[in-house]
């Protein structure tokens, strides 16, 4: 069984500029969410969906945003890029929901410039 | 919202000693609490994971117990092994499909 897949494993953007990551779940699973990860701010909630629904969102301005589509793939926008987006950012999916184990995927490495 | 500290941020132990972290959350729907594992630039990894009806669990060198009225759960790891070394993370989880993460712990185990 494939495991989580995210494109691209490593971006660099400029200040202003917008980017898209993506993320493909592990066949069969609903739920996708979306985590940010900076050296010592631990894992931080981004948003999670089920369904093509946002069931859930962390507190992040609306610069970022998330979708997901009717085959269970989700991408994330980040608009107007400050320097401090510059993260891992890492996507995980479950078969259903929060409590139930999640499976990680490699993330993407976003730089700002 | 929820919120999750996770004591202590590292943690330096000899191998073959014991590693206690513990984790406080605020959100009395919280039901799922799972324990990560992330090794140095790899993907988090579930290693133990306890719910809201169960006190305590054990997977060999692994065992993670509950207090819900106390709020906080703890991840203890016996007989340590240099391999066990890594970035550790609890977090709480809800039915309402939110997760939400610890600070982390560092845990360096000395051959």
């Amino acid at each position: 069984k494939a495991g989580v897949t995210q494109t691209p494993r490593y971006l660099i953007k400029t200040r202003g500029q917008q980017v898209t990551l993506s993320c493909s779940p592990i066949s069969g699973h609903r739920s996708v969410s979306w985590y940010q990860q900076t050296p010592g701010q631990g894992l931080q909630f981004l948003f999670e969906y089920f369904s093509e629904t946002q069931r859930n969102k962390g507190n992040f301005p609306g610069r970022f945003s998330g979708r997901q589509f009717s085959n269970s793939r989700s991408e994330m926008n980040v608009s107007t890029l400050e320097l401090g987006d510059s993260a891992l950012y890492l996507c995980a999916s479950s078969l259903v929901d929060s409590t139930v184990e999640a499976f990680f995927g490699q993330g993407t490495r976003l730089t700002v410039v | 919202g929820e919120n999750v500290e996770q004591h202590p941020s590292t943690l330096s132990v000899q191998e073959g000693d014991s590693a206690v972290i513990k984790c406080t959350y605020s959100d009395s729907a919280s039901n799922y609490f799972p324990w990560y594992k992330q090794e140095l630039g790899k993907r988090p990894q579930l290693i133990i994971d306890i719910r809201s009806n169960v006190g305590e669990k054990k997977d060999q060198r692994i065992a993670v117990t509950l207090n819900k009225t106390a709020k906080h759960f703890s991840l203890h790891i016996t007989e340590t092994q240099p391999e066990d070394s890594a970035v550790y993370f609890c977090a709480a989880n809800t039915n309402a499909g939110k997760s939400t993460f610890g600070d982390g712990t560092t845990l360096t185990v000395k051959p």
